[in-house]
């Protein structure tokens, strides 16, 4: 079975500081994982994805991504946040059994201060 | 980038009524989801939908849920008689198929209130 989980409901970070969002999982086989960006009133939206290959990934917006296996981690990154990065990031994982059911973290809300 | 498009995006209905939530998939894709996300909550795992019929269902996917996709096209989730607890957000999907064949396309979502 898979999980995720992601420490930290809630980060708050400093415009222009670092952002750091927490993510672990747990997979028998070999895991695809994902970064998820929901901002208010809208839909899901792929940040980032990890499926094989190099190990840091990035994604829109500047965000980036290192799977770690010996972790089993995959961290999402901001060098320096904005303002428009507040919202609710949501990692999660799927593996290929014929299809992609993608199970999901609880989420972190990003805030970012002014 | 390919759209999944929900209809409609606001359903609000008494309880003890049937909905029908609709979604429009990516018509060259395999699998078919539904999703959702109770105020606050994570988003949680309700069906898969391959080869026209279910391929998975989570334990919230009880008899009060059905799943069809009628016509090729159309994807619907119908909940035979709705409770307040089943207010939240439901997000279809789709994936396996393409060229982002690990990748789940993500419609805007319907939020369902019940009242």
């Amino acid at each position: 079975a898979q999980s995720v989980t992601q420490l930290g409901s809630h980060v708050s970070v400093s415009e222009g500081a670092l952002v750091l969002l927490r993510c672990n999982y747990s997979s028998s086989v070999p895991p695809y994982l994902f970064w998820y960006v929901q901002y208010p009133n809208q839909g899901l939206q792929l940040l980032l994805k990890y499926t094989t290959g190099a190990t840091l990934v990035k994604g829109i917006n500047g965000f980036e991504a290192e799977f770690k296996k010996s972790e089993t981690s995959f961290h999402l990154t901001k060098p320096s946040a904005h303002m428009s990065d507040a919202a609710e990031y949501f990692c999660a994982v799927s593996q290929n059994t014929g299809g992609f059911k993608t199970i999901f973290g609880a989420g972190t809300r990003l805030f970012v201060k002014a | 980038e390919p759209e999944v498009t929900q209809t409609p995006s606001h359903q609000v209905t008494q309880m003890g009524q049937e909905v029908i939530l609709r979604c429009v998939p990516i018509s060259n894709h395999l699998y078919f989801y539904w999703y959702r996300q109770i105020l606050g909550q994570k988003v949680e795992f309700l069906v898969s939908f391959y080869n026209n019929e279910i391929s998975e269902k989570s334990e919230i996917f009880d008899d009060q849920f059905s799943v069809e996709r009628p016509d090729g096209s159309n994807f619907t989730l119908k909940i035979r008689s709705t409770k307040l607890e089943d207010s939240a957000m439901y997000f279809c999907a789709a994936g396996g198929g393409g060229s982002t064949n690990e990748k789940l396309f993500f419609g805007s979502g319907t939020q369902l209130s019940v009242l």
